[in-house]
């Protein structure tokens, strides 16, 4: 099974910053990098596909990049709505495997 | 509007069986493959089984195969997943995910709002 790595695990950050989070595949896994936000109690909604592919009506603020087997996702200007747990997801292979998530807390 | 609503969750013994569901509308069935993924309270994403969107093909986590059976009938625009010889550890929010595909290896572009499944003596 493709290990998926994600840092930081948990962040603190004020609205404005500009955040990244990290997600390292144990292999080779091209392009196939997905990003979803979930927000408590909700269920996870995606926000970049195929690594760096904008999913429709998501703010252009969010952006992501990589291939092979590191990867990067990118708030630009965090916004009060953005505070929410992040997760990358491999689907190159099945399994699929997802990162252990990043929690994006108001500093 | 794309949506998915799952049902049947509940309360279950360790070693029951129970059905979890999920009704698709909104979107051409037959072209998306679909999956379940679950969260255990306070925890991360565990995707659990896939089924292609003519349903001739699945796949299943090693945490839950041989326990757990995927199936999706076309002609309802159902998904649903069979849970049996349930333990202490299947006990989570059960999310059925449509891909953006009808075959694997695609991102989950849709989720449902979940059911849960608490597995307790």
């Amino acid at each position: 099974d493709i290990q998926m790595t994600q840092s930081p695990s948990s962040l603190s950050a004020s609205v404005g910053d500009r955040v990244t989070i990290t997600c390292q595949a144990s292999e080779d896994i091209s392009i196939f990098l997905n990003w979803y936000q979930q927000k408590p109690g909700k269920a996870p909604k995606l926000l970049i596909f195929d690594a760096s592919s904008l999913e429709t009506g998501v703010p252009s603020r969010f952006s992501g990049s990589g291939s092979g087997t590191d990867f990067s996702f990118t708030i630009s200007r965090l916004q009060p709505e953005d505070f929410a747990t992040y997760y990358c997801h491999q689907s190159h292979n099945l399994p699929y495997t997802f990162g252990q998530g990043t929690r994006l807390e108001i500093k | 509007e794309v949506q998915l609503l799952e049902s049947g969750g509940g309360f279950v013994q360790p070693g029951g069986s129970l059905r979890v569901s999920c009704a698709a509308s909104g979107f051409t069935f037959t072209s998306s493959a679909m999956n379940w993924v679950r969260q255990a309270p306070g925890k991360g994403l565990e995707w659990v089984s896939g089924i292609t969107g003519s349903g001739t093909t699945t796949d299943y986590a090693d945490s839950v195969k041989g326990r757990f059976t995927i199936s999706r009938d076309n002609s309802k625009n159902m998904v649903y997943l069979d849970l049996s010889s349930l333990r202490a550890e299947d006990t989570a929010m059960y999310f059925c995910a449509k891909e953006g595909g009808s075959y694997f290896l695609n991102s989950f572009d849709m989720w449902g709002h979940g059911t849960m499944v608490t597995v307790s003596a």
